[in-house]
């Protein structure tokens, strides 16, 4: 079975464009969550959905930070306009219910000159 | 708020050396607890978690035991490979929160040398 996909892998951009990240979770899994991983502040849980519906948002840092989630099988996050500070590693995971078992992509790493 | 608190790295060890990493949590109640490892290039993927105190996971040679008393899970490995060198996270769910949403220690770097 195909794990988590994430894309894209790397993404370079300069400050004040848009960048999309996109997530596939595994099929069957009705949670999938995104998270950022930095040097500083380690892996951040930005938000996360249940059966396609936001359940918590409160890790998204701010409004220029935004997610979704119209199906299944499909979510992306979206920064506009992205800063310097966006650069990190955004990952994606998806659960199976009553698993507590969360399987991430390989991430998509953003960096922001 | 429950958090975790894992050593600070990096952790550099020879082959067929024993492996701890600890790991404390602050909690309220018992949550379930879980290692994660973060292979170069990959992205995170569960080891071994304990659900209730007193618990042992194990996984790949890999055990962690959930002790209550000390609120501890530290890891360990009698005998580490050099395929073994990765990044390890310390995870509990958030206060209040399903297991689903984990809040991660800041990682443990491990590098094995042959």
């Amino acid at each position: 079975d195909a794990g988590v996909i994430q894309s894209p892998r790397h993404e370079v951009t300069e400050m004040g464009q848009e960048v999309t990240l996109r997530c596939k979770p595994i099929s069957g899994h009705d949670y999938l969550f995104w998270y950022r991983q930095t040097m500083m502040r380690g892996l951040e849980l930005l938000i996360y959905f249940n059966n396609n519906v936001p359940i918590d948002d409160s890790g998204m840092p701010e409004d220029r930070f935004s997610a979704k989630m119209p199906n299944a099988s499909f979510s992306t996050l979206k920064i506009q306009p992205s800063e310097p500070r966006d650069s990190a590693v955004y990952f994606c995971a998806s659960s199976p219910p009553g698993a507590g078992e969360l399987f991430f992509g390989e991430g998509s790493r953003l960096t922001v000159l | 708020g429950d958090s975790v608190t894992q050593m600070e790295g990096p952790v550099t060890l020879s082959e067929e050396a024993f492996l701890t990493i600890n790991c404390t949590y602050t909690a309220t109640g018992y949550p379930s607890l879980f290692w994660y490892v973060q292979y170069p290039g990959e992205g995170l993927q569960l080891l071994l978690k304990a659900t209730k105190a007193d618990d042992k996971g194990s996984n790949k040679g890999f055990e962690a035991t959930y002790r209550k008393e000390t609120t501890s899970f530290h890891l360990e490995k009698g005998s580490v490979q050099v395929s073994d060198s990765a990044v390890y996270f310390c995870a509990l769910p958030f206060s209040g929160g399903s297991n689903y949403k984990l809040t991660f220690g800041k990682g443990t770097l491990l590098t094995v040398n042959p």
